[in-house]
């Protein structure tokens, strides 16, 4: 089945203690996003990633990292989690950014941070 | 640079009935317009998009819109409004010089009444 997987699903951490969500996707698709959903402010960009060794800055990046080694994983990492990210977390897949082909959403991580 | 605006965090519309939902945009190339539902605990799903060709686009579950360039807007309709259709539904922006990045609008809940 094409999807998009995320995980864990739910993640309730401490301030300061590193964490990863991993993301990965198995269309061979080359564009990958990642996704925070807060109430009132939409879905707000964090990073995306054209392709594989390339990664650029949505409209939110502080406080977050990316890496795409390989195609098919974009994991989201919080080096010191703040409860500010306290959010629900979206990772999204494309065949292509260009074109604007669908984007796939997995079906979301929802982080706490006390 | 690129934003939406979504009119109304929530709608309530009567079973049977019209549904409109708003969306304007800013951009200052041509851009590219989404919507999206999202149903209760799931990730987005992609209703339709406009790319440049008909201003009039048809989607899934009998949703269309229209682009009108003169107004910057791409409200959302669907001639009958079925109980099915209660979600959250987002407008996205994308723009050809900036490839890959994508704004989302806060987002409008839909509730239907029998």
């Amino acid at each position: 089945e094409a999807q998009v997987t995320q995980n864990p699903r739910y993640l309730i951490t401490v301030t300061g203690k590193k964490l990863t969500v991993t993301c990965s996707q198995n269309m061979n698709h080359e564009y990958m996003s990642w996704y925070r959903q807060d109430p009132g402010l939409g879905l707000r960009q964090i990073y995306y990633s054209m392709n594989v060794e390339v990664t650029d800055k949505g409209d939110v990046p502080e406080g977050y990292k990316v890496s795409r080694k390989e195609k098919r994983n974009f994991p989201l990492i919080l080096e010191s989690p703040s409860p500010n990210q306290t959010s629900l977390y979206f990772c999204a897949s494309s065949l292509s950014a260009f074109l604007t082909y669908e984007q796939y959403f997995g079906p979301g991580t929802r982080l706490t941070v006390t | 640079a690129q934003s939406v605006t979504q009119l109304g965090s929530h709608v309530s519309v009567s079973e049977g009935a019209l549904v409109l939902l708003r969306c304007n945009y800013s951009s200052s190339v041509p851009p590219y317009l989404f919507w999206y539902v999202q149903y209760p605990n799931q990730g987005l799903q992609l209703l339709l998009k406009y790319t440049s060709a008909a201003t009039l686009v048809k989607g899934i579950n009998g949703f269309e819109a229209e682009f009108k360039k003169s107004e910057t807007s791409f409200h959302l309709t669907k001639p009958s409004a079925h109980m099915s259709d209660a979600a959250e539904y987002f407008c996205a922006v994308s723009e050809s010089d900036s490839w890959g990045k994508f704004q989302f609008g806060a987002g409008t809940q839909v509730v239907v009444t029998p």
